[in-house]
């Protein structure tokens, strides 16, 4: 099946930086890519609609600011967190739609990120 | 509205049992996708199954089985002779031809007891 990496699979940053985490799709083109996230034993909260090429689309209550995302080709989305906080912490999961007949959503392996 | 409905948020059986997770959904669209998507504590997702709305076939793929009922709406999944490998969470999610996003439901999280 088709193929979604994401990376970094974990990553700590001191409160106040910026950290950036890549979404590819290896074996297909994406136009369009999702970002969720996820807090301990919940389910999966969409946060932003990446399509390539245009800005992306934010769920209520996302801060665009906060959550920069860029999906400059068909293979690559990043979501950057800026200014990062404790709260900020958490899983984050990017899916990517594999254009198929069936419109499968495949799933990168998500990063865990902490901020300290 | 558009909606998915996992209503048992936890379930433990011993190993070698069968069980069964039940998904309910929602949606005014003739036309979506179905589909189960299993998260190991790693946190990864796993893609297991899709259903179109038109095809109503149940399906086997090994010790697994979905069973697709559009008159109650709703998309279950047998796991047959359960082991320790099988806990997880697993996700039942929708997407209606009318929106481009995925919708899943709260997730069942299952405990394989040796």
């Amino acid at each position: 099946g088709a193929v979604v990496s994401q990376h970094p699979s974990r990553v700590i940053c001191k409160s106040g930086t910026s950290v950036k985490i890549e979404c590819r799709s290896l074996d297909f083109q994406a136009t369009t890519m999702f970002w969720y996230r996820q807090f301990p034993k919940q389910s999966l909260m969409l946060m932003a609609t990446s399509n390539e090429g245009s800005k992306a689309t934010y769920e209520q209550g996302v801060e665009k600011d906060k959550f920069l995302i860029n999906h400059a080709s068909l293979t690559l989305s990043t979501l950057t967190v800026t200014s990062a906080h404790p709260e900020d912490s958490s899983f984050y999961i990017c899916s990517a739609r594999a254009g198929d007949s069936g419109n499968t959503i495949y799933f990168g392996e998500g990063s865990w990120l902490t901020v300290v | 509205a558009q909606k998915v409905t996992q209503a048992q948020t936890e379930i433990s059986v011993v190993e070698k049992e069968d069980v069964t997770l039940d998904c309910v959904y929602e949606t005014r669209d003739t036309t979506y996708y179905l589909f189960w998507y299993k998260q190991p504590p790693s946190g990864e997702l796993v893609f297991l199954i899709r259903r179109n709305s038109f095809d109503e076939q149940n399906e086997i793929s090994g010790r697994y089985s979905w069973n697709f009922q559009k008159s109650t709406s709703s998309f279950n999944f047998t796991i047959t002779a359960s082991q320790v490998v099988d806990s997880a969470v697993y996700f039942c999610a929708l997407t209606p031809s009318s929106a481009s996003k995925i919708i899943f439901g709260s997730g069942t999280r299952l405990s394989i007891r040796p």
